[in-house]
């Protein structure tokens, strides 16, 4: 069955450095987003990306936060400047009929 | 605001027992009502999706029930399993955006 899945698992990264979060959507879906859920808090929308450009963004997806689409295959959330409170896991999901979002398994990230 | 509260916070039953989870909801304009299931580090997985015109769905042992009017929803567990154990979401979506809107979710626990 196919799959979302992200890479890496799990990412250590120190305050301030720049972190791409990665993934691979389900290969005929067509939109794309990410979420993220602080330790024991819960999952909170960032952005949905269709036709190649943001279709809609929360107030935490801000100018620290940007998202592409590379290649045609991978979809990756780029964060700038990292801060200790951007520690979370960070889900990608993707859909391709009307309503269903097919989810990864998540990368943790760990801002030191 | 949007809001999309879930209770019990957490639940214990025996294997075997069966056990209901109540959601209710303040988002407008209502588009749908899934229930997820997380497991502990990994990504959500739909369980059930249900339009404002679907009042229960099926989804084997998982039977959820939506009342529009009043903007509440119940997943009903038969006959649980130790697998069962883990985070049961309630997450609804508006018509109007992309976004979705995750209550906190129900830690439930299954013990032998």
């Amino acid at each position: 069955e196919p799959e979302v899945t992200q890479t890496p698992s799990h990412q250590v990264t120190q305050m301030g450095q720049e972190v791409i979060l990665r993934c691979v959507p389900i290969s005929n879906h067509l939109y794309f987003y990410w979420y993220r859920q602080i330790l024991g808090q819960k999952v909170e929308f960032l952005v949905s990306f269709y036709n190649n450009e943001i279709s809609e963004k929360s107030e935490i997806f801000d100018d620290q936060f940007s998202v592409e689409r590379p290649d045609g295959s991978n979809f990756t959330l780029k964060i700038r400047s990292t801060k200790l409170e951007d520690s979370a896991m960070y889900f990608c999901a993707s859909k391709g009929g009307y309503h269903e979002q097919y989810f990864g398994p998540g990368t943790r990230l760990t801002v030191t | 605001k949007n809001q999309v509260e879930q209770s019990p916070q957490s639940l214990i039953i025996l294997e075997g027992k069966n056990c209901t989870l109540q959601c209710n909801y303040t988002v407008s304009p209502f588009s749908n009502l899934r229930w997820y299931k997380q497991d502990t580090g990994r990504g959500p997985v739909s369980l059930t999706i249900m339009t404002f015109s679907e009042n229960t769905k099926s989804n084997g042992r998982y039977t959820a029930t939506l009342d529009a009017d009043t903007k509440q929803s119940s997943l009903h567990i038969t006959a649980s399993q130790l697998s069962d154990s883990a985070s049961y979401i309630c997450v609804v979506s508006e018509s109007s955006g992309y976004a979705l809107n995750f209550g906190k979710g129900t830690s439930l626990l299954v013990t032998p």
